[in-house]
């Protein structure tokens, strides 16, 4: 596709269950960011990936959670025991350089998925 | 310790109306970059700008411009002859080696028809 997509779209699980939410970027880009935004608040960064740098995972608010990218293709953010507050919309963006490239770069981001605890 | 802050909770406007949005940093790294994203109603997330620190040249993207004073620790966003499609909340952002992505609260613009 031509841009970032997101799956599932909406997800939504019993608390103490593990969820998996896969970010497919787009082609070509090799940077990946994961955010979280709670409903009606602010966003908050989760973790970063830059080609096959280690990333950047000081977003990452407990143990709990976990990412990976495998090269520079799909990732997969991972909640474990999922909490209430774990409940948020969670987005993905790429972008064709990273943080620390051209002024330039843009990043491009996915719809989100809606994770809801009860 | 790095810090956005976007004092202006709420703004409203009038159609066609110049409007600011003001975003002060904190960050003691001397190379840093600055962001502003918009979330239109339908939830989407749109990246607007990226400034580099070492950049301070203003930028104007059609009616959009963004005024980088690092005199001020201010990265403001100024939208010109407003439309009612503007009508979001804005965020700016924070970023630099020695810490993660910090946002502001946002500030969400309402353009009156």
């Amino acid at each position: 596709g031509a841009g970032v997509s997101q799956s599932p779209s909406n997800k939504v699980t019993e608390k103490g269950k593990d969820v998996e939410l896969r970010c497919d970027p787009i082609s070509g880009h090799t940077a990946l960011y994961w955010y979280r935004q709670r409903l009606g608040q602010g966003l908050e960064f989760l973790i970063y990936f830059q080609g096959n740098s280690a990333p950047d995972k000081s977003g990452l608010p407990s143990d709990r959670f976990s990412a990976e990218r495998t090269g520079e293709s799909v990732s997969t953010l991972t909640i474990q025991r999922t909490q209430q507050e774990d409940s948020a919309v969670y987005l993905c963006a790429s972008s064709l350089v990273g943080l620390r490239g051209a002024s330039t770069d843009t990043q491009y981001f996915g719809p989100g998925t809606r994770l809801t605890v009860l | 310790a790095q810090k956005v802050t976007q004092a202006q909770t709420e703004i409203s406007v009038v159609e066609k109306e110049d409007v600011t949005l003001d975003c002060v940093y904190e960050t003691r790294d001397t190379t840093y970059y600055l962001f502003w994203y918009k979330q239109p109603p339908s939830g989407e997330l749109v990246f607007l700008i990226r400034r580099n620190s070492f950049d301070e040249q203003n930028e104007i993207s059609g009616r959009y411009s963004w005024n980088f004073q690092k005199s001020t620790s201010s990265f403001n966003f100024t939208i010109t002859a407003s439309q009612v499609v503007d009508s979001a909340v804005y965020f700016c952002a924070l970023y630099s080696s020695a810490s993660k992505i910090i946002f502001g609260s946002g500030t969400r613009l309402s353009i009156r028809p």
